[in-house]
């Protein structure tokens, strides 16, 4: 089953401006990660953030992860068109299992 | 570093065939997964090893599906006999997990279409 849920499922912007994806999940992490997948490739991973951690920064990303909410989002500032995507949460319990959710597709207009 | 390397890029094959799927995880990696993605069901885990040895295989979705890891550089997934709702693209994916995860290296796919 789904552990993740990313929400919207679809978002289009215009270049420079900032998009925001969202992502729930459902039972204990050890860590959650992001993912990018630009349309017929695999995955690029983007960033983890741990359990016991609020926040986390790289780049022009910015990642905060709720463990009471259970839930997580993605804030990519200053978009460009090139991060015209789909972006992935996944979920990581401590038994070697990923679980990724449904994606939120981003679209950014030059 | 070559990555994730998967093979073949693209499968066509008829209902009742067999399909086999091979995937080279990056050296030194010790974890080892396969995914399924389609339009409907998102990405799907079927299965995962850990050094070689499967895990977990409750997400292979029926008996016409197995997989395999004789050694740490090599893995396949076979479909026999595969049918159209088989149809979708296939990802390996590995990485050098220690006692907490580590984030995943991803193959190309294998786009399989099951006429």
């Amino acid at each position: 089953s789904q552990q993740g849920e990313e929400d919207p499922q679809a978002l289009s912007i215009q270049e420079g401006e900032n998009a925001t994806m969202n992502c729930s999940y459902k039972t204990s992490i050890n860590n959650l990660q992001w993912y990018r997948q630009n349309s017929g490739r695999g995955l690029v991973h983007l960033i983890l953030i741990r359990s016991n951690e609020r926040e986390k920064h790289s780049g022009r990303l910015r990642v905060t992860l709720d463990t009471s909410k259970k839930s997580s989002s993605l804030l990519i500032t200053a978009s460009r068109a090139a991060d015209t995507a789909s972006y992935f949460c996944a979920t990581e319990g401590g038994t070697y299992k990923y679980i990724f959710g449904t994606g939120t597709r981003l679209k950014v207009l030059a | 570093d070559a990555g994730v390397i998967q093979s073949p890029r693209h499968e066509v094959t008829e209902m009742g065939q067999e399909v086999t799927l091979r995937c080279k995880p990056i050296s030194g990696h010790n974890s080892l997964f396969w995914y399924r993605q389609t339009m409907m069901r998102g990405l799907e885990l079927l299965i995962y090893f850990n050094n070689n040895v499967p895990i977990d295989d409750s997400g292979m979705p029926e008996d016409r599906f197995s997989a395999k890891m004789p050694n740490a550089s090599f893995s396949t997934l076979k479909i026999q006999p595969s049918e159209p709702r088989d149809s979708a693209v296939y990802f390996c994916a590995s990485t050098l997990y220690r006692d907490r995860g580590e984030k995943l290296f991803f193959g190309s796919g294998t786009q399989l279409s099951v006429l």
